[in-house]
């Protein structure tokens, strides 16, 4: 069982659609991070969100953080070819700071 | 910049035999951290390093398994000796500070047969 769960697992959608992504945990987090990784690279940095309640917005892409700080959301407005990959979260629990945990990952496809 | 660079890209191996994967990471990061990313339990965090001095390595999975840092600019997991369930994707990766952004390698692809 992983402590950063992701939703869904897989997904696959016409270039236009609307998507949004889910990460959910019962720990709280001090931050969280949303990751994408494309075939044979690493992940790359998106995006850290921190306080409760927060959004932010990058271009197409909105990311937010639950209240309670114990999920994450990502939202993207009409997908394109090239958002397609694998998208994680990631964060530190607050019991734990020391340890980062990586999400189980949503691997989107975009068709164009 | 050169960013976290990882060798070899592909090593393919015989069960039991050692292999040693490299790492460079980005100049003046001071945290340096090992993952390991299968399908099955995706991205891990195997050990990571705070100016060369390994800091948390509870991710280790077996004895098997060791990791050096022996200067800021070099650093090795090292896999003796190897089993088939070793295969997957090793991520190094470099930051500066604990939370600072984590830039991450190429990855290398370990095939144990």
């Amino acid at each position: 069982t992983q402590l950063l769960e992701q939703s869904p697992q897989f997904l696959s959608i016409q270039e236009g659609e609307n998507l949004t992504v889910y990460c959910n945990s019962s720990s709280v987090f001090s931050s969280l991070q949303w990751y994408r990784q494309e075939p044979g690279e690493g992940p790359v940095l998106l995006v850290t969100v921190v306080t409760g309640g927060e959004v932010k917005k990058l271009k197409r892409l909105t990311f937010q953080f639950g209240d309670a700080r114990k999920d994450s959301s990502l939202h993207i407005t009409a997908a394109q070819p090239g958002d397609t990959g694998l998208y994680l979260c990631a964060g530190r629990a607050l019991y734990n700071f020391n340890k980062f945990y990586f999400g189980s990952g949503t691997k989107l496809n975009v068709k164009p | 910049d050169a960013g976290v660079i990882q060798s070899p890209r592909h090593e393919v191996t015989e069960m039991g035999q050692e292999v040693t994967l490299r790492c460079k990471p980005i100049s003046g990061h001071d945290y340096l951290f090992w993952y390991r990313q299968t399908m099955m339990r995706g991205l891990e965090l195997l050990i990571y390093f705070n100016n060369n001095v390994p800091i948390d390595d509870s991710g280790m999975p077996e004895d098997r398994f060791s990791a050096k840092m022996p200067n800021a600019s070099f650093s090795t997991l090292k896999i003796q000796p190897s089993e088939p369930r070793d295969s997957a994707v090793y991520f190094c990766a470099s930051s500066l500070g604990l939370v600072g952004e984590q830039f991450f390698g190429p990855g290398t692809r370990l095939t144990v047969l």
